[in-house]
């Protein structure tokens, strides 16, 4: 059946670093989401891509979908304290008739101050 | 607008025992979903509904039920409560199939002893 994995699973950083976190599916994607979890939390939509090589940004996040629409990154640039928490793609399958929204198992992003 | 509501929050239960999780929304939601949460694993689709009185397996559904006699309620039942079924759980809706923006419940915490 159809997996998203997402790695890195972890990532610590410096306030102000970079941070990329990065979606892979074993089927081609009709799209792709982005969820971010706070601590204790549920998940908060952040964007949704559908077209191949999509790019879209959001304040310092940058979001794209691969030209094959089997992969996803999520880039934060200058990451701040405010952006700590996990953060999940999830893809629907090629099919448009499943209806099954499959979640990576998310990196959760700690910032140090 | 409420959103999507869950209850219990917290919920113990011994082995054995059975429950129904209630997940309700208020925005006439055609979609929704039942998730679990473990460490490590991601969100893990349980369930999900379509439409009042259709309903699909995901990738977990072993050990909980589901139906949807209308269009806000969408509850989830465990027949025989195991401790593996120790995870928060997540009740989702969307406006349209998996294509749409997600809107998540603020989760219920249950532990099987």
């Amino acid at each position: 059946g159809q997996q998203v994995m997402q790695i890195p699973q972890y990532q610590h950083v410096q306030e102000g670093e970079d941070f990329t976190t990065y979606c892979n599916s074993s089927t081609t994607l009709s799209n792709i989401q982005w969820y971010k979890q706070r601590p204790g939390g549920h998940p908060v939509f952040l964007i949704q891509l559908v077209k191949s090589g999509e790019v879209k940004k959001q304040k310092r996040l940058t979001f794209q979908f691969g030209e094959a629409k089997k992969n996803s990154s999520l880039h934060i640039t200058a990451t701040q304290t405010t952006d700590v928490g996990t953060y999940f793609c999830a893809g629907k399958g090629g099919s448009s008739n499943t209806g099954k929204l499959i979640f990576g198992q998310g990196t959760t992003l700690q910032v140090k101050p | 607008n409420a959103g999507v509501t869950q209850t219990p929050k917290f919920q113990v239960l011994k082995t054995g025992q059975s429950m129904t999780l209630q997940c309700a929304q208020d925005m006439n939601h055609e979609y929704m979903s039942w998730y679990r949460q473990d460490p490590g694993m991601g969100l893990r689709l349980i369930h999900y509904s379509v439409g009042a009185g259709i309903t699909d397996q995901g990738e977990v559904p072993n050990g909980y039920n589901v139906s949807r006699s209308t269009t806000e309620d969408f509850p989830l039942r465990l027949l025989s409560a195991a401790p593996s079924q120790t995870s928060v759980y997540f009740c989702a809706s969307s406006g349209g199939l998996a294509m749409d923006e997600q809107y998540f419940g603020p989760g219920t915490r249950l532990t099987v002893t």
